[in-house]
């Protein structure tokens, strides 16, 4: 079964600085999505940024990008120019043949 | 594009009730649905995944016969709790697939269940 860690219960980044968030993830399937999630106070999902396996180049999403070491089962996410907006929080979540899973995520807080 | 909605937002019910939590796709038509249980402070934990026309397939520990989804058409999708008690209360939350492209799931805003 696919499971998805992310260590870092917590994290906090002073505002217009740079975070980086880690996702690791085990998989046997060599076709799969990486995906990050946010989720505010409000509770809705967000999709923040995609990730396609079979692309070796990183993903970006105007502040957003991220780290995806295929080898290595890492999808970190880096936020840069933090904003007040960003504070959530954030999951990682796995996509292979069917369902999707998610990490335990990370509370991002961010000070002003 | 891509709006999912859910409804009831909030429902307040008492033990031993049903309770019906509708999930729609207002602008494309879903042929995969998912649904999510999430407790306070943590993950979103699959539930069960629907095909339209199809039963549903349950997530290993989740009673279908507590938690029966329907799937009766491209848009809408339901998850009725029955005979709820107050560990059934928490944060439930849809999600709909538009296409295989990406896996892509585009979420509901949830449906909190407290279960009195």
């Amino acid at each position: 079964a696919q499971t998805v860690t992310q260590s870092q219960p917590e994290m906090s980044v002073q505002e217009a600085e740079t975070v980086t968030l880690s996702c690791t993830y085990d998989t046997s399937e060599s076709d799969y999505y990486l995906f990050w999630y946010k989720q505010p106070p409000s509770r809705q999902m967000i999709l923040v940024i995609r990730q396609e396996a079979y692309k070796q180049q990183n993903a970006t999403e105007n502040r957003f990008s991220v780290n995806f070491q295929k080898a290595a089962k890492s999808f970190s996410l880096k936020i840069s120019d933090s904003q007040l907006g960003d504070a959530a929080m954030y999951f990682c979540a796995y996509s292979g043949n069917n369902d999707m899973r998610f990490g335990a995520g990370t509370r991002l807080t961010v000070k002003p | 594009g891509a709006v999912v909605s859910q409804h009831p937002s909030w429902v307040i019910c008492k033990s031993g009730t049903s309770v019906k939590i509708e999930c729609r796709s207002l602008d494309f038509q879903a042929t995969t649905m998912f649904w999510y249980r999430q407790f306070p402070k943590q993950s979103l934990m699959l539930m069960a995944t629907s095909n339209e026309g199809s039963k549903a397939t349950y997530e290993q520990g989740v009673e279908k016969d507590k938690f029966l989804i329907n799937h009766a058409s491209l848009t809408l999708s339901t998850l009725t709790v029955t005979s709820a008690h107050p560990e059934d209360s928490s944060f439930y939350i849809c999600s709909a697939r538009r296409d295989r492209a990406y896996n892509e799931q585009f979420f509901g805003p949830g449906t909190r269940l407290t279960v009195l």
